[in-house]
């Protein structure tokens, strides 16, 4: 069972077009980190959200995590085919004394695909 | 900082032979992580330390799977012997925790397994 299920599994569209991912979970997360991996090389990440609500953005890509903590979404505005890459979200958890566990929970991801 | 090395990037055995991955992680990152990527499954933890010890291996499927960290510089990720369905992609992350939560993970460039 994922803790964090990734919406969609896959999504292919044309330059130019905007888009959303999404990260859902039941459970809370003390913050949550989108990476994006391209073929042949290890996940990097983009950004690191903390706080419930917060919005951050990356040039055309805007990272908004929920109020309650549990999901979170990615919009690319006008898509490049360099933001071609798996997009994977990884939720990092407390253990009950408050500390973190020191792991993240990956998602499944979104393979995207930008056609030029 | 070279980042996270792991080696080799590619190996092809056969059923039965033992693998040995290698990883070196960011000098002053205290948590070592080993991933197993495959499409089926994504990306699925395998075992993390800190500090040099195994603090949660509970995703190593068998015994066939073991990990070792002797110091803060190098960990091991062994497989003997080796089947058909071991192979994937294996990756090793470093990490650290920052304001509380579990910092980015830096992750190396993989090495691919093919069990044949």
């Amino acid at each position: 069972t994922q803790l964090l299920e990734q919406s969609p599994q896959f999504l292919s569209i044309q330059e130019g077009e905007n888009l959303t991912v999404y990260c859902n979970s039941s459970s809370v997360f003390s913050s949550l980190q989108w990476y994006r991996q391209e073929p042949g090389e290890g996940p990097v990440l983009l950004v690191t959200v903390v706080t419930g609500g917060e919005v951050k953005k990356l040039k055309r890509l805007t990272f908004q995590f929920g109020d309650a903590r549990k999901d979170s979404s990615l919009h690319i505005t006008a898509a490049q085919p360099g933001d071609t890459g798996l997009y994977l979200c990884a939720g990092d958890s407390k253990a009950d004394r408050g500390s973190t566990l020191g792991r993240l929970y990956f998602g499944r991801g979104t393979q995207l695909t930008v056609w030029p | 900082d070279a980042g996270v090395i792991q080696s080799p990037r590619h190996e092809v055995t056969e059923m039965g032979q033992e693998v040995t991955l290698r990883c070196k992680p960011i000098s002053g990152h205290d948590y070592l992580f080993w991933y197993r990527q495959t499409m089926m499954r994504g990306l699925e933890l395998l075992i993390y330390f800190n500090n040099n010890v195994p603090i949660d291996d509970s995703g190593m499927p068998e015994d066939r799977f073991s990990a070792k960290m002797p110091n803060a510089s190098f960990s091991t990720l062994k497989i003997q012997p080796s089947e058909p369905r071991d192979s994937a992609v294996y990756f090793c992350a470093s990490s650290f925790i920052y304001k509380g939560n579990t910092g980015e993970l830096f992750f190396g460039e993989g090495s691919r397994l093919t069990v044949l």
